[in-house]
């Protein structure tokens, strides 16, 4: 059973930057790729972009380009999302979730609330 | 990117009912699609793949159809567990995904 287990809540200053993890158990990390979503108070679902272990690589969605890294650490079965220059507008509950192509996210980390407050 | 523009983004129906909820999309993606639901508080749960196939355990009240650049999901007769939020997501530009918008059914 895969489990993602990500880092606790976060309040940032505006203009500041974010990181958070997400470590999985279960399954073989380097096997699957990791993809971020975020979902901001009452609204939908955004996905952020991804990042396959193995390989090492990342890709975004085009809206994020440039303010967002996704990295992964093999040895801890651990991925990041640090997101840079933060507004309110990204005040959100970021996910992780385990992608295995095709669209399929099956297995979803609890989520982490990323406040982003003066 | 690829946009995916759902409708409606609400509705309210009532248990019995037969409720459909469209996906439009930017451009083609042929049956690259697939549609989630979310309860609140929980994390998505894939109903639907390649636009049409039932994910396994699914029950079979709800069904996908369409191709190229427009998609509907349906529920045959609602149930009270069914009340949610759906939502399409295109894998068409992968490595890069899209969702829609969302549509949240309620209860009338």
């Amino acid at each position: 059973q895969v489990q993602l287990v990500q880092s606790g809540a976060e309040v940032k200053k505006p203009g500041s930057s974010v990181k958070v993890s997400c470590k999985a158990s279960g399954g073989t990390f380097s096997s699957y790729a990791i993809s971020w979503v975020r979902q901001a108070p009452g609204q939908g679902l955004e996905w952020m972009g991804r990042i396959i272990p193995i390989l090492g690589i990342a890709n975004y969605a085009q809206k994020f380009q440039g303010r967002v890294t996704i990295t992964a650490d093999k040895s801890t079965s651990t991925a990041y999302m640090e997101l840079s220059s933060l507004r309110s507008e990204d005040t959100a509950v970021y996910y992780c979730a385990r992608d295995l192509g095709r669209g399929l996210l099956d297995y979803w980390g609890q989520g982490t609330l990323v406040t982003v407050s003066s | 990117d690829i946009q995916m523009t759902q409708s409606p983004s609400s509705l309210s129906a009532s248990v019995g009912d037969r409720v459909t909820i469209t996906c439009r999309a930017s451009q083609g993606i042929r049956n690259d699609l697939g549609w989630y639901q979310q309860k609140p508080g929980k994390a998505p749960k894939r109903l639907i793949y390649a636009a049409s196939s039932l994910q396994s355990g699914v029950p079979s009240r709800f069904s996908g159809s369409g191709s190229g650049t427009e998609f509907t999901l349906t529920i045959s007769s609602l149930q009270p567990e069914d009340f949610a939020t759906y939502y399409c997501l295109q894998h068409n530009s992968y490595p890069l995904y899209t969702f829609g918008q969302g549509t949240k059914l309620e209860i009338k």
